[in-house]
């Protein structure tokens, strides 16, 4: 079946502009998560969803970075006034069970560049 | 929090060599981890888990309780092996830590 895709899959943006990510997860998983690969660096974790609800947010960069998820399949990943810092391939995976110490299946990612 | 750590960032090994990569674990608690692998211009996808016990593209990882370790092994390194590597633990409080990553090299 089809796997996590991501949207756009390239974004150019300026410097104070807003821009909104989207996942779409494997069709049933519950779980789904985002994350930043910054040039150079690993994985940073940025939020968790199971169903709709994100229990902890606290990973997020800042309070310009907001999640969310609707009936618990799409998600958006909303950064606002976007600073250069933010350029990163932005990661979105999900997961089939509800325990979460499965495994995470990712999508393609997205490459921001804030000019 | 649960963390890994992957000491080295860059391996370089010749074709036909054994290859080790390293995961250290410092938490207690039940060690479910986990090996990622992302090839080039590929996603990110799960090598093995500790859980399965699996043998996968001829590489094992064995977990050390003793060395907290959870190492990445496979004892002759081919091309195609030449990715970037990702040791994680499991999830902590509804956070994930990744290791920072090991870049494998196999030269010809």
């Amino acid at each position: 079946g089809a796997g996590v895709s991501q949207s756009p899959s390239n974004k150019v943006t300026e410097k104070g502009k807003d821009v909104e990510l989207r996942c779409d997860p494997i069709s049933g998983h519950t779980a789904l998560y985002w994350y930043r690969q910054s040039l150079g660096q690993g994985l940073e974790f940025l939020i968790y969803f199971q169903g709709n609800s994100a229990p902890d947010k606290s990973g997020l960069p800042s309070d310009r970075f907001s999640a969310e998820r609707t009936g618990g399949s799409v998600s958006t990943l909303t950064i606002q006034r976007t600073q250069q810092e933010d350029s990163a391939v932005y990661l979105c995976a999900s997961s089939g069970a509800r325990d979460i110490q499965e495994t995470q299946y990712f999508g393609p990612g997205t490459r921001l560049l804030v000019l | 929090a649960q963390r890994v750590t992957q000491p080295e960032k860059l391996l370089s090994v010749f074709k036909g060599a054994p290859v080790e990569l390293k995961c250290n674990y410092s938490y207690s608690g039940s060690p479910e981890l986990f090996w990622y692998v992302q090839y080039s211009r590929q996603r990110l996808q799960l090598l093995l888990r500790h859980i399965s016990r699996e043998s996968i593209k001829g590489f094992t990882a064995d977990l050390n309780k003793g060395e907290t370790s959870f190492h990445l092994k496979k004892p002759f390194a081919q091309e195609e092996d030449s990715a970037m590597y990702y040791c994680a633990p499991p999830p902590n409080f509804n956070k994930f830590y990744f290791g920072s990553g090991t870049k494998l090299n196999v030269k010809p």
